[in-house]
């Protein structure tokens, strides 16, 4: 079965301090990787994703994560966080098809909390 | 503008009245999925559609039915609520046999009491 393991459910930072947050799948075939962030009140938003290609990808406000496949990581990253990103986030893959659907896995989440 | 619509917003309601909770995406999706979100344990799928009248299980689909009767829409019914749905629930939708990023709906947040 697949799964997604997300190591801190709570960070607690500082303005201007540098964001990591571990995410590890487990799955052995070939998968795409998301991360999804949700404000307070609101719905899941796509915040970047891997399909193929360079394993450093970019996304929107900043954040960043690099795919590692020998590790089954995909973490996610910001050099200097601002109290705009405080939110829930969420790392999730697709892998295994089932009947034509690639099914997608969730992480439990990561709440973030960042301090003026 | 491309968009999940799911209503109603918030909803109380009592042990064993039936409810829908409906939803609806304007971007031609092929795929959708209904989750419920618990605190700790993260998003969990009820049930999903790969296409009109094409519906399957997902991890928790206990308690639920859906129906896909026009590509547009995929209402999540709970025939006999119980307390242990009370839950926040979002509707998603998706292209590509479910590999692209999925859209969400703002949420339900539903209380059975």
């Amino acid at each position: 079965a697949q799964s997604v393991s997300q190591h801190n459910h709570h960070v607690i930072l500082s303005e201007a301090a540098s964001l990591e947050l571990g995410c590890n799948y487990s799955y052995g075939g070939t998968v795409n990787l998301f991360w999804y962030v949700q404000y307070p009140g609101q719905h899941l938003q796509l915040l970047l994703k891997y399909f193929s290609g360079d394993p450093l990808v970019k996304g929107i406000k900043g954040f960043e994560a690099e795919f590692i496949k020998s590790k089954f990581s995909f973490n996610l990253r910001k050099p200097s966080v601002q109290w705009s990103d405080t939110a829930e986030y969420f790392c999730a893959f697709t892998g295994s098809y089932i009947g034509g659907y690639q099914k997608v896995t969730f992480g439990i989440g990561t709440k973030l909390q960042v301090i003026p | 503008e491309a968009q999940v619509t799911q209503n109603p917003r918030y909803l109380i309601t009592v042990t064993g009245k039936k409810l829908t909770v409906t939803c609806s995406q304007n971007m031609n999706h092929e795929y959708m999925s209904w989750y419920r979100q618990d605190p700790g344990l993260g998003l969990r799928q009820i049930y999903y559609s790969m296409n009109v009248e094409v519906t399957d299980k997902g991890d928790v689909p206990e308690g639920y039915k859906v129906s896909r009767k026009e590509k547009r829409n995929f209402p999540l019914i709970l025939e006999s609520p119980s307390p242990n749905q009370t839950s926040l629930y979002f509707c998603a939708s998706s292209s590509d046999r479910g590999t692209s990023e999925a859209f969400f709906g703002q949420g339900t947040r539903l209380t059975v009491v």
